[in-house]
């Protein structure tokens, strides 16, 4: 399975931008970088996806490198709801799209 | 509009009994996904059902077993439980594998223990 790295963890301090990166080195020239988010005690939820150029959405930014083996992901002002797991996926499409999750970063957000 | 919805939320069973976890999709979605998460790590995928069939597998052992009906609803079986299998389980829809990469909807999970 299409594999991602990203940091166990990060702080950010409120209303400052984050950016959380995701290393993708084995992506092929099919797959889709998706994030989702999940909150204590909820179900994952969708942030935004993309292929090859930057995304933008009212949740975040996608920034994607131009070799797409990473990605960024940009919350421009953190608030303290922001506090989540983010994870970083490749969707990869084998005859169907699967979706695999890695172990996510912990994102902080210091008041 | 409803979201995806999960029964029952909470479920505990002795080890070596059968269970059944239920999934309602969202509207208009027609591709329901299961994980399991146990805690502290990321969902793992368990299978994915289209059209009333099992269209994609992640790798775990057929004691875990599926369905989708007619109206798209899903049902998670896990036979012989081990304790082992205690963990978040997580239904996510979405609309038409294959045909779109659109973001999956997800419930809030069955916590399942396994005493």
């Amino acid at each position: 399975d299409a594999k991602t790295t990203q940091p166990n963890s990060m702080e950010s301090n409120e209303e400052e931008p984050v950016h959380l990166p995701c290393n993708h080195s084995t992506i092929s020239g099919t797959d889709y970088i998706h994030w989702y988010r999940q909150l204590p005690s909820q179900g994952p939820e969708y942030v935004i996806h993309g292929l090859t150029s930057n995304v933008n959405n009212r949740m975040a930014s996608l920034a994607i490198a131009e070799d797409r083996k990473s990605s960024t992901l940009i919350l421009h002002r953190a608030t303290l709801r922001d506090a989540a797991v983010y994870y970083c996926i490749l969707k990869v499409n084998t005859g169907g799209f699967k979706t695999i999750f890695g172990a996510g970063t912990r994102l902080f957000v210091k008041a | 509009d409803a979201g995806v919805t999960q029964s029952p939320t909470h479920l505990i069973k002795t080890r070596g009994q059968q269970v059944t976890l239920r999934c309602s999709p969202k509207s208009g979605h027609d591709t329901v996904s299961w994980y399991q998460q146990a805690l502290g790590q990321g969902p793992q995928f368990i299978f994915q059902y289209y059209e009333e069939e099992e269209r994609q597998r992640g790798n775990f052992p057929d004691r875990f077993s599926g369905h989708q009906f007619p109206n798209y609803s899903s049902e998670l079986n896990v036979n012989a439980l081990l304790l082992g299998d205690s963990a978040l389980y997580l239904c996510a829809s979405s609309a038409g594998t294959g045909k779109n990469n659109y973001g999956y909807t997800f419930g809030s999970g069955t916590r399942l223990t396994v005493v």
